[in-house]
Formats: structure tokens, sequence, C-alpha cells
């Protein structure tokens, strides 16, 4: 338990469906991300919040929306994904420290299967 | 050249053996680095961390960080079949850089 927990650890849902990803951490950090890992390549990181405000946006489609209520939630809203969309989508969490991003903690992920 | 460069692998050694992970970066403002190892269908787990050059030991584990070569390295003594994993490494800078990870190298260790 790395005290950055996701839910829900699987989902499959199709092409025309809305569903969201939720990440919690416990840790007092004030910097949460997305990332998305896909077979055989390296994280892709998709958003980062900094102290509740989105400092970063990788040209992500805007078929994902993040939304950050809070510096211990994090939200992953889908819609109309597409298959290639299909992925672990991971959560992790920091502490900037000194204008700094210190080591960071993940969860354990929502495996995702677009149908 | 990508920012952070890591052997994919993958890497299959004996039990007992000592395995040397690597990445190579080209950006000088990176200082803090971090070896994550990551089981099948889980999320990475934070295994090392070291701020600037320098070694740090914890364990069958052995981080090192050459920032004038840049070049870092994790050591694994006595593998166990449970290290079979994949290793990533992490590093970052100042500011709002997040971590930049390397590619991952999948280990297997056969008992």
């Amino acid at each position: 338990e790395t005290g950055v927990t996701q839910t829900p650890r699987h989902l499959v849902m199709g092409m025309t469906n809305k569903k969201s990803l939720k990440c919690e951490q416990h840790l007092g950090h004030n910097a949460m991300y997305w990332y998305k890992q896909s077979a055989k390549k390296p994280l892709e990181l998709m958003f980062v919040y900094s102290l509740e405000e989105r400092v970063e946006n990788n040209s992500v489609p805007s078929r994902f929306s993040p939304e950050c209520p809070n510096s211990s939630h994090l939200f992953l809203h889908l819609h109309t994904l597409q298959p290639e969309d299909s992925a672990l989508y991971l959560c992790a969490s920091s502490r900037k420290k000194g204008g700094s991003n210190t080591e960071a903690f993940f969860g354990q992920g929502t495996r995702l299967t677009v149908v | 050249q990508k920012e952070v460069e890591q052997d994919p692998g993958p890497l299959s050694v004996p039990e007992g053996a000592i395995v040397s992970l690597n990445c190579t970066y080209s950006n000088s403002a990176f200082q803090y680095f971090m070896w994550y190892r990551q089981y099948s269908r889980k999320g990475p787990e934070l295994l090392m961390y070291t701020y600037s050059s320098g070694n740090k030991e914890d364990g069958r584990f052995t981080a090192q960080v050459d920032k004038s070569s840049k070049y870092i390295s994790l050591f694994i003594r006595d593998s166990q079949p449970s290290d079979s994993a994949t290793y990533l490494c992490a590093m970052s800078g100042t500011g709002n850089t997040p971590l930049v990870f390397g590619k991952g190298t999948r280990l297997s260790v056969i008992a």
C-alpha cells in the first residue's frame, strides 16, 4: 500500500460510454499526476496538477478530461474513447520541496479496456 | 536524443547473480534520481531515491549517480526470483518539471 488509491482497478467500457477514474492520496502531497502505460511503451505523462492547478497537459486528446477538486483527489473523466486508449492508467502524487518535485508514489492503476 | 535512455532488455540472469541496470540522460538540470520496480499488472513501486551524485545502499540494492557522466545505475546483489520485474529509472529537476521516466528494463531471475 503506497498511500495512493485508485478506483476502479479494472474497467471495460464501450466507445460511447462516459466513465470516470478516481485517485485519492493520503500522503499530504501537493502535486498529482495521470500517466498512461501501454504495452511495450514508456510511461506517458498526461496531466500534472500542482497545488490543485493544472500545470501541464501533454497534448492529450479532449476525450480525456482531468479534474482536481482538492489536493487529495484527482479524477480522469473519459468519454467517446477509442480502442487504442486501452491501457493501464496510473495516478501518482509527490511533494514539491524547494521548487522541485520529490519522488512520486504510484497507485496500482486502472486497467482500462475500450471495446 | 531522448531525454532518458534505458535499455529495455529483457535481461535474464541466474539466481544469486549481481545485476546492473543503467540509464543515461541528457538534461544536466536533473538533480533527483529514482528507481522504480514494477511487477506485472501493478503500479510502479519506489525502490531507491537519490539526490545529486553519489551512492546509496539499501539491503541488496545500491543506487549510483554520476552527474558528470549523466549516468545512473542500480545494482542488485544476490538476485532472487522475486526480483523479476520491470525496473524504471526516473529523474527530475527544479520548477514544475515532473518526473521523466526511462522505458524500463525487464529483468528475469531464473532459479
